[in-house]
């Protein structure tokens, strides 16, 4: 049981440059999220999902899509990458109102 | 920002003594939840307290909750080199939405 899964670990982009970062989840959890953490900010809620199809902005969206065609799947997806966006990357889900799993993490840099 | 405090920022303690740290929050909310990262890791989830409880314990760990200060604490008892972490609160509101809040976190030391 993998739990919840985060491909890459780390990522380096030129700033413009687009790319997808990867979470997928074995558990059936109908509710996944995207994180990002910052220094002294903690984690910030970008996107989140109640169930394949449904999606909704969290705290700070902007620059970022997703989409969820499969339980399983949650995919981020930044259109345009800015310095900005360097950060530490989490996925995390769960089911009804237990705790949310996390991933490991995308280590993230924009030069 | 709609992120909830905690405090302390950072906590150095040595190994046995207890450790205590806050979380203070915004809105009203259905639960709210203590999470464990430790270095280049992901979250990991402690403890789950809901709005209408005061008080939950697990193991080493004591929660308690003021709805009407809207406010938590997280206490680690006889703590250990192991504890060595960063500690987050999370909410989830009472409206229902899945838009959790985390705190910034207290970075914790145990000194061995």
């Amino acid at each position: 049981n993998a739990g919840v899964t985060q491909t890459p670990k780390f990522q380096v982009l030129k700033t413009g440059q687009s790319m997808t970062l990867q979470c997928a989840q074995d558990m059936n959890h109908e509710y996944m999220s995207w994180y990002r953490q910052d220094p002294g900010m903690g984690l910030r809620l970008i996107h989140y999902s109640v169930g394949a199809g449904i999606t909704d902005q969290g705290e700070v969206p902007n620059g970022y899509n997703v989409s969820r065609s499969t339980t399983e799947d949650f995919p981020l997806r930044l259109l345009s990458a800015a310095p900005s966006q360097t950060s530490v990357y989490f996925c995390a889900s769960s089911s009804g109102h237990q705790p949310q799993h996390f991933g490991d993490g995308t280590r993230l840099s924009i030069l | 920002s709609q992120q909830g405090e905690e405090d302390p920022q950072a906590l150095s303690i040595q190994e046995g003594e207890n450790a205590t740290m806050n979380c203070s929050y915004k809105t009203s909310i259905n639960n709210l939840q203590w999470y464990r990262q430790n270095s280049g890791r992901g979250l990991v989830h402690l403890i789950l307290i809901r709005s209408n409880e005061r008080e939950k314990h697990s193991g080493r760990l004591r929660v308690t909750l003021d709805t009407s200060k809207k406010s938590s604490s997280l206490l680690i008892t006889a703590s250990r080199a192991a504890d060595t972490a960063s500690y987050f609160c999370a909410t989830r509101p009472a409206s229902g939405t899945y838009k959790y809040i985390f705190g910034t976190g207290t970075r914790l030391k145990v000194l061995a």
